[in-house]
Protein backbone atom coordinates (compact mmCIF):
# COMPACT_ATOMS: atom_id res chain seq x y z
CA UNK A 1 0.00 0.00 0.00
CA UNK A 2 1.23 3.76 -0.76
CA UNK A 3 2.31 5.66 1.92
CA UNK A 4 4.00 9.10 2.75
CA UNK A 5 4.57 10.15 6.37
CA UNK A 6 5.26 13.60 7.28
CA UNK A 7 7.48 14.88 10.12
CA UNK A 8 9.47 17.64 11.64
CA UNK A 9 6.54 19.69 11.78
CA UNK A 10 6.49 21.65 15.61
CA UNK A 11 6.39 25.39 17.68
CA UNK A 12 9.87 27.63 16.04
CA UNK A 13 10.16 31.22 16.86
CA UNK A 14 10.09 34.13 13.86
CA UNK A 15 13.35 33.68 12.17
CA UNK A 16 13.93 30.15 13.15
CA UNK A 17 14.68 26.95 11.44
CA UNK A 18 12.91 23.56 10.34
CA UNK A 19 13.72 20.57 8.57
CA UNK A 20 10.69 18.68 7.27
CA UNK A 21 10.31 14.80 6.09
CA UNK A 22 8.64 12.88 4.05
CA UNK A 23 8.85 8.73 4.18
CA UNK A 24 7.49 7.23 0.88
CA UNK A 25 6.70 3.57 0.91
CA UNK A 26 4.97 1.05 -1.45
CA UNK A 27 5.88 2.48 -4.68
CA UNK A 28 8.69 3.15 -6.61
CA UNK A 29 9.85 6.62 -5.27
CA UNK A 30 12.85 7.55 -8.05
CA UNK A 31 9.93 7.48 -10.48
CA UNK A 32 8.26 10.40 -9.53
CA UNK A 33 8.31 14.12 -9.08
CA UNK A 34 7.40 15.36 -5.48
CA UNK A 35 5.45 17.93 -4.24
CA UNK A 36 4.87 20.55 -0.46
CA UNK A 37 1.67 22.03 -0.57
CA UNK A 38 0.66 23.74 2.59
CA UNK A 39 -2.63 24.63 4.27
CA UNK A 40 -2.56 27.69 6.85
CA UNK A 41 -5.20 26.80 9.87
CA UNK A 42 -8.69 27.19 8.41
CA UNK A 43 -7.87 28.07 4.74
CA UNK A 44 -7.23 26.84 1.36
CA UNK A 45 -3.91 25.07 -0.04
CA UNK A 46 -1.25 26.76 -1.64
CA UNK A 47 1.31 24.83 -3.81
CA UNK A 48 5.28 25.07 -1.80
CA UNK A 49 7.42 23.13 -4.08
CA UNK A 50 8.27 20.35 -6.75
CA UNK A 51 11.17 18.34 -7.25
CA UNK A 52 11.64 16.10 -10.44
CA UNK A 53 12.76 12.72 -9.85
CA UNK A 54 16.48 13.05 -9.78
CA UNK A 55 16.41 16.14 -7.88
CA UNK A 56 18.19 18.14 -10.66
CA UNK A 57 14.94 20.90 -11.07
CA UNK A 58 12.98 22.37 -8.19
CA UNK A 59 10.52 24.60 -8.10
CA UNK A 60 8.97 27.24 -5.20
CA UNK A 61 6.35 29.42 -5.23
CA UNK A 62 7.79 33.13 -4.80
CA UNK A 63 6.51 33.37 -1.32
CA UNK A 64 8.71 31.13 -0.28
CA UNK A 65 11.88 31.61 -2.65
CA UNK A 66 15.38 31.75 -1.10
CA UNK A 67 13.93 30.61 2.58
CA UNK A 68 12.55 27.25 1.52
CA UNK A 69 14.36 24.36 -0.22
CA UNK A 70 12.82 21.28 -1.53
CA UNK A 71 15.24 18.44 -1.49
CA UNK A 72 15.09 14.08 -1.81
CA UNK A 73 16.98 11.15 -1.55
CA UNK A 74 15.84 8.47 -3.07
CA UNK A 75 18.37 5.86 -1.93
CA UNK A 76 16.02 6.25 1.59
CA UNK A 77 12.76 7.13 -0.78
CA UNK A 78 12.47 10.41 1.35
CA UNK A 79 11.40 13.85 0.85
CA UNK A 80 12.41 16.78 2.66
CA UNK A 81 11.88 20.58 3.34
CA UNK A 82 14.31 22.80 4.33
CA UNK A 83 12.57 25.87 5.92
CA UNK A 84 14.46 28.83 7.47
CA UNK A 85 13.67 32.79 8.36
CA UNK A 86 10.44 31.39 9.39
CA UNK A 87 7.70 34.04 9.76
CA UNK A 88 4.40 34.10 11.23
CA UNK A 89 2.37 33.47 7.54
CA UNK A 90 3.94 30.64 7.48
CA UNK A 91 2.12 28.42 10.24
CA UNK A 92 0.34 26.03 8.41
CA UNK A 93 -0.11 22.04 7.96
CA UNK A 94 2.80 21.06 5.29
CA UNK A 95 1.70 17.63 3.47
CA UNK A 96 3.65 15.93 1.05
CA UNK A 97 2.17 14.31 -2.42
CA UNK A 98 3.33 12.46 -4.93
CA UNK A 99 2.87 14.11 -8.91
CA UNK A 100 2.10 10.90 -10.50
CA UNK A 101 1.47 12.95 -13.78
CA UNK A 102 2.52 16.35 -15.16
CA UNK A 103 0.59 19.19 -13.80
CA UNK A 104 -1.60 16.88 -10.93
CA UNK A 105 -1.04 14.95 -7.51
CA UNK A 106 -2.27 11.85 -6.76
CA UNK A 107 -1.17 11.23 -3.63
CA UNK A 108 -1.07 12.60 -0.39
CA UNK A 109 0.75 12.45 3.43
CA UNK A 110 -1.47 13.28 6.47
CA UNK A 111 0.66 16.28 7.00
CA UNK A 112 2.59 17.95 9.87
CA UNK A 113 2.12 21.26 11.59
CA UNK A 114 4.25 23.80 12.23
CA UNK A 115 3.63 26.78 13.96
CA UNK A 116 5.68 30.10 13.63
CA UNK A 117 5.05 31.78 16.86
CA UNK A 118 6.86 33.37 19.63
CA UNK B 1 0.38 33.76 -11.56
CA UNK B 2 -2.72 32.03 -12.84
CA UNK B 3 -5.78 32.71 -10.42
CA UNK B 4 -8.63 30.31 -9.96
CA UNK B 5 -11.71 31.18 -9.10
CA UNK B 6 -14.20 28.73 -7.83
CA UNK B 7 -18.16 29.66 -7.20
CA UNK B 8 -20.13 29.28 -4.98
CA UNK B 9 -17.88 28.97 -2.19
CA UNK B 10 -20.51 27.39 0.00
CA UNK B 11 -23.18 25.16 -1.30
CA UNK B 12 -26.01 23.79 0.95
CA UNK B 13 -27.34 20.85 -0.72
CA UNK B 14 -30.20 18.61 0.00
CA UNK B 15 -29.67 14.99 0.31
CA UNK B 16 -29.81 12.78 -3.16
CA UNK B 17 -29.99 16.19 -4.91
CA UNK B 18 -27.27 17.40 -7.32
CA UNK B 19 -24.56 20.35 -7.03
CA UNK B 20 -22.25 22.22 -9.41
CA UNK B 21 -19.22 23.88 -8.63
CA UNK B 22 -17.52 26.24 -11.18
CA UNK B 23 -13.79 26.56 -11.51
CA UNK B 24 -12.06 29.94 -13.89
CA UNK B 25 -8.82 30.38 -14.26
CA UNK B 26 -7.39 33.76 -15.73
CA UNK B 27 -5.15 32.10 -18.28
CA UNK B 28 -5.74 28.97 -20.57
CA UNK B 29 -4.82 26.07 -19.20
CA UNK B 30 -4.15 24.07 -22.50
CA UNK B 31 -0.57 22.68 -22.09
CA UNK B 32 2.17 22.50 -24.88
CA UNK B 33 1.45 18.49 -25.46
CA UNK B 34 -2.50 19.59 -26.12
CA UNK B 35 -3.36 18.37 -21.91
CA UNK B 36 -5.78 20.56 -19.96
CA UNK B 37 -3.93 20.00 -16.42
CA UNK B 38 -7.02 21.08 -14.25
CA UNK B 39 -7.97 18.61 -11.53
CA UNK B 40 -10.28 18.93 -8.51
CA UNK B 41 -9.87 17.67 -5.09
CA UNK B 42 -11.97 16.38 -1.66
CA UNK B 43 -10.89 17.11 1.20
CA UNK B 44 -13.28 15.86 3.75
CA UNK B 45 -13.12 17.35 7.32
CA UNK B 46 -9.65 16.97 9.57
CA UNK B 47 -8.35 14.95 6.50
CA UNK B 48 -6.14 15.49 3.92
CA UNK B 49 -6.98 16.29 0.08
CA UNK B 50 -7.94 13.09 -1.89
CA UNK B 51 -8.32 13.69 -5.76
CA UNK B 52 -10.98 12.88 -7.07
CA UNK B 53 -10.66 14.06 -11.00
CA UNK B 54 -7.62 14.89 -13.32
CA UNK B 55 -7.09 16.49 -16.94
CA UNK B 56 -10.36 17.55 -16.91
CA UNK B 57 -12.52 14.86 -16.48
CA UNK B 58 -10.66 11.42 -15.47
CA UNK B 59 -12.04 10.04 -12.38
CA UNK B 60 -9.75 8.61 -9.91
CA UNK B 61 -9.63 4.95 -9.33
CA UNK B 62 -12.48 4.11 -6.43
CA UNK B 63 -14.54 7.22 -7.06
CA UNK B 64 -17.85 6.80 -7.31
CA UNK B 65 -19.39 7.73 -10.94
CA UNK B 66 -21.62 10.03 -8.97
CA UNK B 67 -18.77 12.76 -9.85
CA UNK B 68 -18.15 14.09 -12.81
CA UNK B 69 -15.97 16.64 -14.24
CA UNK B 70 -15.93 18.69 -17.79
CA UNK B 71 -14.85 21.93 -19.32
CA UNK B 72 -12.21 23.50 -21.36
CA UNK B 73 -10.15 25.93 -21.88
CA UNK B 74 -10.41 28.22 -18.68
CA UNK B 75 -14.58 27.19 -17.46
CA UNK B 76 -14.28 24.04 -15.36
CA UNK B 77 -17.31 22.39 -13.80
CA UNK B 78 -17.24 19.78 -10.86
CA UNK B 79 -21.04 17.89 -10.56
CA UNK B 80 -21.96 15.68 -8.07
CA UNK B 81 -25.34 13.83 -9.78
CA UNK B 82 -26.78 13.03 -6.16
CA UNK B 83 -25.07 14.56 -2.57
CA UNK B 84 -24.72 11.64 -0.03
CA UNK B 85 -23.63 12.64 3.44
CA UNK B 86 -20.31 11.64 2.65
CA UNK B 87 -19.72 14.19 0.42
CA UNK B 88 -19.53 16.82 2.98
CA UNK B 89 -16.32 18.77 2.91
CA UNK B 90 -14.23 20.90 0.61
CA UNK B 91 -13.88 20.83 -3.20
CA UNK B 92 -10.56 22.54 -4.94
CA UNK B 93 -9.75 22.74 -8.58
CA UNK B 94 -5.99 23.17 -9.19
CA UNK B 95 -4.39 23.90 -12.40
CA UNK B 96 -1.04 22.35 -13.10
CA UNK B 97 -0.33 23.80 -16.38
CA UNK B 98 1.67 27.13 -15.79
CA UNK B 99 3.87 27.44 -12.68
CA UNK B 100 3.30 27.91 -9.99
CA UNK B 101 0.59 25.41 -9.62
CA UNK B 102 -2.50 27.05 -7.93
CA UNK B 103 -5.62 26.34 -6.79
CA UNK B 104 -8.84 27.21 -6.18
CA UNK B 105 -10.35 29.21 -3.09
CA UNK B 106 -12.27 26.46 -2.27
CA UNK B 107 -16.24 25.11 -2.14
CA UNK B 108 -17.77 24.24 1.12
CA UNK B 109 -20.65 21.58 -0.05
CA UNK B 110 -22.91 21.08 3.49
CA UNK B 111 -25.85 19.42 3.99
CA UNK B 112 -28.94 20.93 4.32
Amino acid sequence: EMQLVESGGGLVQPGGSLRLSCAASGFTFSYYWMSWVRQAPGKGLEWVANINQDGSETYHVDSVKGRFTISRDNAESSLNLELNSLRAEDTAVYYCARAEAPGTVDHWGQGTLVIVSS
Amino acid sequence: DVVMTQSPLSLPVTLGQPASISCRSSQNLVDTNGNTLLSWFQQRPGQSPRRLIYKIADRDSGVPDRFSGSGSGTDFTLKISRVEADDVGVYYCMQGTHWPWTFGQGTKVEIK
